[in-house]
């Protein structure tokens, strides 16, 4: 069953903050949120994660919704180098796994 | 965080052989995982490889057909058993703490089955 739900695929132009949503109207107190990104032919790279606080590191910030029902990932001022499928994920604290759904396919134009 | 190194970094295999996928952490870390990537597709869990004990596979996937192994803390291995075509993927590994900061992938193992 996946957990969570987002666009399959959105545009943005370079220099402009690129808000990526994400629903997950069936996560548990005990889950967080996560968000890794997928450049083309790498492996996935690790974003931000939060619990129900909103979170801030030098690559993007996380805004949770108090219901915790939705989040929004948001890349402040995008650039080409940011072009890749982001993925969010609902993970537990007592099982660590991580479940990939398709994600986001965001492509940042000149 | 850790960084992983895979190899080989892609092959191309005869159908019905075996090939083994290396992933070296350059620190130790809890945890370690074995992914699948098939063409255009997400990434799908294959199983959590356990230091010192049998990995934990998903749904879908055997021992028979990956048999993984992880020695250490810093080392692990997935086997790819008896291969045909639909085994042609991406396979990676990922490695970490307990995931609150983040889990660290390899670049992957590109296989083609011919």
């Amino acid at each position: 069953d996946a957990k969570t739900t987002q666009p399959p695929s959105m545009d943005c132009a370079e220099g402009r903050a690129a808000n990526l949503p994400c629903n997950h109207s069936t996560i548990s107190g005990n889950e967080y949120v996560y968000w890794y990104r997928q450049i083309h032919s790498q492996g996935p790279q690790y974003i931000i994660h939060g619990l129900k606080n909103n979170e801030t590191n030098e690559m993007a910030s996380l805004i949770i919704t108090e219901d915790r029902k939705s989040s929004t990932l948001i890349l402040p001022h995008a650039t080409l180098r940011d072009t890749a499928v982001y993925y969010c994920i609902v993970s537990g604290s007592n099982d660590y796994k991580l479940s990939f759904g398709a994600g986001t396919t965001v492509t940042v134009r000149a | 965080s850790a960084v992983i190194s895979q190899k080989p970094s892609r092959d191309i295999c005869q159908r019905g052989t075996s090939l083994t996928i290396q992933c070296q952490v350059d620190s130790q870390v809890t945890m370690m995982f074995w992914y699948r990537q098939q063409p255009g597709q997400s990434l799908t869990l294959i199983a959590t490889a356990n230091q010192g004990s049998e990995a934990t596979y998903e749904s879908g996937f055997v021992i028979d057909k990956f048999p993984i192994s992880r020695p250490n803390l810093t080392f692990s291995t997935l086997t790819v058993s008896n291969m045909s075509p639909e085994d042609s993927s991406i396979y990676l590994c990922s490695g970490g703490g307990t995931g609150l900061h983040g889990y660290t992938f390899g670049s992957g193992t590109r296989l083609t089955v011919v």
